[in-house]
């Protein structure tokens, strides 16, 4: 199946701090991926669709001046969560989805984020 | 309330009996895809269902769409330790999209006591 990595794998930062997290498609390109929040025991949940070329979409409820979402090429989207909070902390993993067969995503390995 | 419904939540089994997880809706499901994931991993891609009817299989797992397309469900035969994660099931609703935007079960956590 088609590779997408994610870097970090985790991440500790203080309070206020920004972190960006990428996203990359391997071996396929991407003109959408999507970002998602787990928290612990609990499904995911959709934050936002990042679009290349276009500005990201995000769900209800998501702040999308707290994240920032760049998607820089047809293989890289960024995830920026501005002035972090504790509230913040999670699991951020991200999908991409491949060309064909329709709608297959794939999913990167996922950032744990803890912010102290 | 919960457009994606999946039960069990939760599921024990002993190693080498069989299992089932359901996924279902109120609205048709255009794609439905069954992915498992280890605590604080990502998701592994199991298999996509699109046809009403339709049915896939690979290695131990089974995984069915009704006619309806409202309802899949996920069978493991003879289980193993290693079938054991959380299993997602996620679902495209929206017909003639291509967005790829998929909704969520809650997810099964399975695990296979030897």
């Amino acid at each position: 199946g088609a590779v997408v990595s994610q870097h970090p794998s985790w991440v500790i930062c203080k309070s206020g701090t920004s972190v960006k997290i990428e996203c990359r498609s391997l071996d396929f390109q991407a003109t959408t991926m999507f970002w998602y929040r787990q928290f612990p025991k609990q499904s995911l949940m959709l934050m936002a669709t990042s679009n290349e070329g276009s500005k990201a979409t995000y769900e209800q409820g998501v702040e999308k001046d707290k994240f920032l979402i760049n998607h820089a090429s047809l293989t890289l989207s960024t995830l920026t969560v501005t002035s972090a909070h504790p509230e913040d902390s999670s699991f951020y993993i991200c999908s991409a989805p491949t060309r064909t067969p329709r709608g297959t995503q794939y999913f990167g390995p996922g950032t744990r984020l803890l912010v102290l | 309330s919960q457009e994606l419904e999946q039960s069990p939540q939760s599921l024990i089994v002993q190693e080498g009996k069989n299992l089932t997880i359901n996924c279902t809706s109120s609205k048709t499901l255009y794609g439905l895809y069954w992915y498992k994931q280890k605590y604080g991993e990502g998701l592994i891609f199991l298999m996509m269902l699109q046809k009403g009817g339709e049915e896939k299989s690979h290695e131990k797992i089974t995984a069915k769409l009704d006619e309806k397309k409202q309802q899949s469900s996920l069978h493991i035969t003879a289980s193993q330790p290693s079938h054991a994660g959380i299993y997602l099931c996620g679902a495209d609703m929206i017909s003639g999209g291509s967005n790829y935007k998929l909704t969520f079960g809650k997810g099964t956590l399975l695990t296979v006591n030897p």
